[in-house]
């Protein structure tokens, strides 16, 4: 199956300063990508979709200016969590869907555990 | 996307087969039954779906009923490995919105 991979797996820093989590589609081209917040003991939730090469499209209470998504090419989008807060300390999931397929297949990274200090 | 209920927590000994409910009463005709699983700390993994017919790979059987309102994920051999939290996603085959979780059911497989 698709691979989707995340870099890093984990990450601490300290408030204040920026963290970029890059999400990559391994074998397959991904028009679009998707970013997705789980804090402990909750599900997954959709905090924005990335389409290559335009903006991002954040999803109510999610601020654009905090979270910023690049989705430069078919296989590379990064989010930069900016000044980053101990309250943005959260598990971040990539998932990208394959432009290719007819059944927009939607594969998942393995996530980055983020944690501020 | 259909709303999907599932129970919160199940308990399986290891070795029995895990049997996950999921009810999904306001499906539409051309809306899929998905099934991820997410073990800790890891990313969703992609188990199985079905629209009408069962169907069974190579982890899993789903069993949907015939008026389709509802499903069961079959985990025939459950194993320590396969705890994690289930989730059902209802959504059309070839959607181009993103897959929303809902709640899930936390699966514990007990030795």
């Amino acid at each position: 199956g698709a691979v989707v991979s995340q870099h890093p797996s984990r990450v601490i820093c300290k408030s204040g300063t920026s963290v970029k989590i890059e999400c990559r589609s391994l074998d397959f081209q991904a028009t679009t990508m998707f970013w997705y917040r789980q804090f402990p003991k909750k599900s997954l939730m959709l905090m924005a979709t990335s389409n290559e090469g335009s903006k991002a499209t954040y999803e109510q209470g999610v601020e654009k200016d905090k979270f910023l998504i690049n989705h430069a090419s078919l296989t590379l989008s990064t989010l930069t969590v900016t000044s980053a807060h101990p309250e943005d300390s959260s598990f971040y999931i990539c998932s990208a869907r394959d432009g290719s397929s007819p059944n927009n297949e939607q594969f998942f990274g393995p996530g980055t555990r983020l944690t501020v200090l | 996307d259909a709303k999907t209920t599932q129970p919160t927590s199940m308990d399986c000994a290891e070795g029995r087969a895990a049997n996950l409910p999921c009810n999904h009463s306001t499906i539409s005709g051309n809306e899929y039954v998905y099934w991820y699983r997410q073990i800790h700390s890891q990313g969703p993994q992609y188990i199985i779906h079905g629209l009408k017919n069962n169907e069974t790979n190579e982890m899993a059987s789903l069993i949907i009923t015939e008026d389709r309102k509802s499903s069961t994920l079959i985990l025939p051999h459950a194993t320590l490995r396969d705890t994690a939290v289930y989730y059902c996603i209802v959504r059309g085959r070839g959607s181009a919105r993103q897959l929303t979780f809902g709640s899930g059911t936390q699966l514990t497989v007990l030795p």
